[in-house]
């Protein structure tokens, strides 16, 4: 079964400077693979998804990620945070085939001024 | 842009009592799905839905949940008699057909408290 791994579950960041949230997956079969973030009140919203191609995915509000196969990663980076992305942030994974998708525990990111 | 709804967004029950939990997913979407994370925990999928009946569903969803998709557009997750632990934000989500690339569109959440 997949699973997916995000540690520290608080990520503070400085406004201006460099974000990145580490997701490891496990999956036994090649994964369908994303990000959503979650504003307070609001549902989960995709932020990009890695399905196959291009193991760089550029998502919305200047967010990429990367896929990385040898590493079963895929970390998500913004060169410079702004304060609206304080959020909550979600990997998620989903095997070929299967309906489900399974989270990581998530990031609580805060953006310092 | 057309976007899943949840109600109510808050429930508050006493341990024993039903709850019906309800979602309007995205028109034209086929797939449909529970999801819950308890305060603290990971989201976990509950159960999955399509053609009216269930496609898949995780071992937390024992004979206590139920859904259904009542209508054209309502989609609702029953507990029958709820315990404390079963206190959580529950959310809805939805796909379209077959052929897509898996990405589901969640509501809001209901957060529902069992006091």
């Amino acid at each position: 079964a997949q699973s997916v791994t995000q540690l520290g579950s608080h990520v503070s960041v400085s406004e201006g400077a460099l974000v990145l949230l580490r997701c490891n997956y496990s999956s036994s079969v090649p994964p369908y693979l994303f990000w959503y973030v979650q504003y307070p009140n609001q549902g989960l919203q995709l932020l990009l998804k890695y399905t196959t191609g291009a193991t760089l995915v550029k998502g919305i509000n200047g967010f990429e990620a990367e896929f990385k196969k040898s590493e079963t990663s895929f970390h998500l980076t913004k060169p410079s945070a702004h304060m609206s992305d304080a959020a909550e942030y979600f990997c998620a994974v989903s095997e070929r085939g299967n309906n489900r998708l399974a989270f990581g525990k998530g990031n609580q990111v805060v953006v310092i001024p | 842009e057309p976007e899943v709804t949840q109600t109510p967004s808050h429930q508050v029950t006493q341990m024993g009592q039903e709850v019906i939990l309800r979602c309007v997913p995205i028109s034209n979407h086929l797939y449909f799905y529970w999801y819950r994370q308890i305060l603290g925990q990971k989201v976990e999928f509950l159960v999955s839905f399509y053609n009216n009946e269930i496609s898949e569903k995780s071992e937390i969803f024992d004979d206590q949940f139920s859904v259904e998709r009542p209508d054209g557009s309502n989609f609702t997750l029953k507990i029958r008699s709820t315990k404390l632990e079963d206190s959580a934000m529950y959310f809805c989500a939805s796909r379209p057909s077959r052929g897509t690339t898996y990405e589901q569109y969640f509501g809001p959440g209901t957060r529902l408290t069992v006091t």
